[in-house]
């Protein structure tokens, strides 16, 4: 089954405590990227990557980091993370139609608290 | 700056009615509309798509309106189904860019 699988699904952490999300996707999409979900605010871009090693800022980029060492996985990691990183976050992939990352396929979604 | 505004943030209709979800925007390199539906406890799942070159696409009974002097395009679900409750989200990404932009959504719900 064509997925993006994001591990974990909650995540309950401390000021401070580094953590990853990991994010892996079966459909060999070049495209791929992390968004936060706020209530009120719809989805924010974090980061994108167009292929292995290639990556960049999106929107809302402050206090997260990425790498993409392998095609298929995208870890998002909070090196410290603060409270206003709460939130929801989506990982999601694409195929690069013409160039174009039209065609998002999320995943289910990791629910983050930091306290 | 909002690039996409969306409205309503909430909507509730009787099963068989029309929901008509409405966003504007105000980037003109933007060209390309798609719109999301997300159910609750899931990820966004493409819905439909369209370019500015077209001024209606129907899928079902999902129908996008565009209208580029307005700069305003439109999610219409006809008869509305209780299956149809989720939230949905306009987008619109220009050429050259990696990130869409999205609407802040809009919570549906279809009463039997």
């Amino acid at each position: 089954e064509a997925q993006v699988t994001q591990n974990p699904r909650y995540l309950i952490t401390v000021t401070g405590k580094k953590l990853t999300v990991t994010c892996s996707q079966n459909m060999n999409h070049e495209y791929m990227s992390w968004y936060r979900q706020d209530p009120g605010l719809g989805l924010r871009q974090i980061y994108y990557s167009m292929n292995v090693e290639v990556t960049d800022k999106g929107d809302v980029p402050e206090g997260y980091k990425v790498s993409r060492k392998e095609k298929r996985n995208f870890p998002l990691i909070l090196e410290s993370p603060s409270p206003n990183q709460t939130s929801l976050y989506f990982c999601a992939s694409s195929p690069l139609s013409a160039g174009r990352n039209e065609k998002l396929f999320f995943g289910s979604g990791t629910q983050l608290s930091v306290l | 700056q909002q690039q996409v505004k969306q409205s309503p943030q909430s909507l509730i209709v009787q099963k068989g009615g029309i929901s008509i979800i409405n966003c504007a925007y105000e980037n003109t390199a933007f060209d390309y509309f798609p719109w999301y539906q997300q159910f609750p406890g899931k990820g966004p799942a493409l819905l439909i798509a369209i370019r500015p070159d077209v001024s209606e696409k129907k899928e079902g009974r999902f129908t996008i309106s565009f209208n580029k002097s307005a700069k305003q395009f439109s999610l219409h679900i006809m008869d509305s189904q209780p299956g149809d409750s989720a939230t949905y989200f306009c987008a619109a990404l220009s050429g050259g860019s990696y990130i869409p932009t999205f609407g802040r959504g809009t919570s549906l719900i279809v009463h039997p």
